[in-house]
């Protein structure tokens, strides 16, 4: 296994497109986490599933960022009708309990 | 209210010199502690955690941590930096309820200088 892999590493697009990230997680690890981490911050949290059951979102994911995880497996990030706001590093991680994530190399997205 | 302080957004060194990068946390329940490193444009790799046992972990590249419950701190050491140990440092505590996500600090830029 080489570890959690995002794709894609870059993208810039133009505000009001709709973008969507991928995550593949380390395979044995039921737990998935997507952060977001703005230029000289932390990663803040957005949202958590434990297989395919998405249980519990942040109030910085707003209606426009969807994301979903079929099968249990691999995650999906979609952020409709993008802003300059969103423009940051979209981080994913896994992790099979709660000893220890592990990171992407994450998704850089600049709107434009 | 559950957070995370680090408390020097820099820290500037000399190389060889020792560094200590200060993490301080709030908190009503048990808590896992953990310090990752950032390269430009990279993920977050673990330096160490602590879990529990022992309060002085040891973790990669010759980092050290030690946990003081009683001042809620975790605070980040290495006797002599490298140029390579230039990065962005951030502390993280996972709060054990809940999603049991991880909370970072607001990173702590160490610069080593020849």
């Amino acid at each position: 296994d080489t570890g959690v892999s995002q794709n894609p590493r870059h993208k810039i697009t133009k505000r009001g497109q709709n973008v969507t990230f991928r995550c593949d997680p380390i395979s044995e690890h039921n737990r998935l986490y997507w952060y977001r981490q703005t230029l000289g911050q932390g990663p803040e949290f957005l949202t958590y599933f434990q297989n395919e059951a998405q249980l519990e979102k942040s109030r910085l994911l707003s209606d426009r960022f969807s994301a979903e995880r079929p099968k249990g497996s691999f995650s999906t990030l979609e952020i409709q009708r993008t802003e300059q706001g969103d423009s940051a590093m979209y981080l994913c991680a896994s992790t099979e309990g709660n000893t220890e994530a592990f990171f992407g190399q994450g998704t850089r997205l600049t709107v434009v | 209210a559950q957070s995370v302080t680090q408390l020097d957004s820099q820290v500037p060194v000399f190389e060889e010199a020792p560094v200590e990068l200060r993490c301080n946390y709030s908190s009503s329940v048990s808590v896992y502690l953990f310090w990752y490193v950032q390269y430009p444009n990279q993920g977050l790799q673990l330096l160490l955690k602590y879990l529990s046992g022992s309060t002085l972990v040891k973790g990669i590249n010759g980092f050290e941590a030690e946990f003081n419950k009683s001042q809620t701190s975790f605070h980040l050491r290495k006797p002599s930096v490298h140029i390579s140990d230039t990065a962005e440092y951030f502390c993280a505590v996972t709060f054990l309820q809940g999603a049991q996500k991880l909370v970072f600090g607001q990173g702590t830029r160490l610069t080593i200088n020849p």
